[in-house]
């Protein structure tokens, strides 16, 4: 599975919306991209997945660029429950259920 | 529905000793994962099961460990004899893997404290 590059650390103000940016360059293409993330003392959380269309649910939005090569995960009105650590993780499609976790990303959103 | 439920949440034993953690899947899933979280090694995948077969156990540490799913709605990690090394918490998710898509649910984890 292609490997991740995540910043170690954000700050968001709460009501403002979160990106997230993720760096798979060695993306393959039956590698989806998914994202989970892990609050404090729980486990970790599955939030959303793609290929290559833009997607979006109840918790985020996932923006992939046109060469696949990096993506953006974006909480629109970060709440201070959104205090985690994200992590971006990429998957063969059919392959192995396999997840291999990074260091991912801790966002602290700040009140 | 109930989720992911591991027991016990916290072990507190001594190096030596026999640890035994369980996990009960979400009904309806097939697939089941064993995971341990370190600060030093972050979250890493230690083996899981398809349909109760273990498919990948590459993540084992060593022969100290141990994992079976005797059905599909019950699995335990083994740990014989346990070491301070082992502490750590540990997390059991399942998936239910639909054509070629799944996504794994996480329990909340057991705490292992090895003295």
């Amino acid at each position: 599975d292609a490997k991740t590059t995540q910043p170690p650390s954000m700050d968001c103000a709460e009501g403002r919306a979160a990106n997230l940016p993720c760096n798979h360059s060695t993306i393959s293409g039956n590698e989806y991209v998914y994202w989970y993330r892990q609050i404090h003392s729980q486990g970790p959380q599955y939030i959303i997945h793609g290929l290559k269309n833009n997607e979006t649910n109840e918790m985020a939005s996932l923006i992939i660029t046109e060469d696949r090569k990096s993506s953006t995960l974006i909480l629109p009105h970060a709440t201070l429950r959104d205090t985690a650590v994200y992590y971006c993780i990429v998957r063969v499609w059919g392959g192995s259920e396999k997840l291999v976790f990074g260091k991912g990303t801790k966002l602290t959103v700040n009140p | 529905d109930a989720g992911v439920i591991q027991s016990p949440r916290h072990e507190v034993t001594e190096m030596g000793q026999e640890v035994t953690l369980r996990c009960k899947p979400i009904s309806g899933h097939n697939s089941l994962f064993w995971y341990r979280q370190t600060m030093m090694r972050g979250l890493e995948l230690l083996i899981y099961f398809n349909n109760n077969v273990p498919i990948d156990d590459s993540g084992m540490p060593e022969d100290r460990f141990s994992a079976k799913m005797p059905n599909a709605s019950f699995s335990t990690l083994k740990i014989q004899p346990s070491e301070p090394r082992d502490s750590a918490v540990y997390f059991c998710a399942s998936s239910k893997l639909q054509g070629a898509q799944s996504t794994q649910y996480f329990g909340p984890g057991t705490r292992l404290t090895v003295l």
